[in-house]
């Protein structure tokens, strides 16, 4: 199965600081994905990536900034962390085959609290 | 307005009985979907796709999908109680998994 794993796993931040959460994936898919997941709203699209050197805009990209450095890493960046950025990030990645059993793989989430 | 619509919002069954989870899309651009599972601590984790009108049954559990009206549905019979999770419902305007839209999830309840 694929492997996603995120760094850090938890992460207190000031307001108005940097923040820059990980994510590696070990499949060689070319596709990954920010999410973040708040009570009520399920998983917005933040931003997401076809490969290296690409990043695109999601849902909700106000306030993020995404890198994808290479095929296995995607950050997502927070120049100026805010409050309303507190919440849970997921990471994903998968490829865009077109076919039944195209799926998106999970990391294990990181919980940003922003003071 | 959220464009892809769970219910219920929380759902208990006790061991044994059959769960029933409802989706409903407001984007005609959507023809594809999947149901995701979320064990409290982890990530969600995909269970099944379903993109032709009719039912797909993968062991316990069986989705339907309506393609007129957009409306998909989950079944998982025999629950047990690892089945306790959050299950979201999640819709792609094209065949692979790209650019998912989710809803907001339907939170699980076994009673043992």
């Amino acid at each position: 199965e694929a492997a996603v794993t995120q760094s850090p796993r938890n992460k207190v931040a000031v307001t108005g600081g940097k923040v820059t959460l990980s994510c590696n994936q070990t499949n060689n898919h070319n596709n990954m994905y920010w999410y973040r997941q708040d009570t009520g709203h399920g998983l917005r699209l933040i931003h997401y990536s076809y490969g290296a050197g690409s990043t695109e805009k999601g849902d909700i990209p106000d306030g993020y900034k995404a890198s994808r450095p290479s095929q296995e890493n995607f950050s997502l960046i927070l120049e100026l962390a805010t409050p309303s950025q507190t919440s849970v990030y997921f990471c994903a990645s998968g490829d865009r085959l077109g076919a039944l059993q195209d799926t998106q793989y999970f990391g294990p989430g990181t919980r940003l609290l922003v003071l | 307005q959220q464009k892809v619509q769970q219910s219920p919002e929380s759902l208990s069954v006790p061991e044994g009985g059959m769960a029933s989870f409802n989706c409903t899309s407001s984007d005609r651009n959507f023809q594809y979907f999947w149901w995701y599972r979320q064990h409290s601590g982890e990530g969600p984790k995909a269970l099944m796709s379903i993109f032709s009108d009719g039912d797909k049954k993968e062991g316990r559990f069986t989705a339907h999908l309506n393609k007129a009206s957009l409306h998909v549905s989950l079944h998982i019979r025999d629950s047990q109680p690892s089945d306790s999770a959050l299950y979201f419902c999640a819709a792609s305007e094209t065949g692979g998994a790209d650019r998912l839209t989710f809803g907001k999830g339907t939170q699980l309840i076994i009673q043992p």
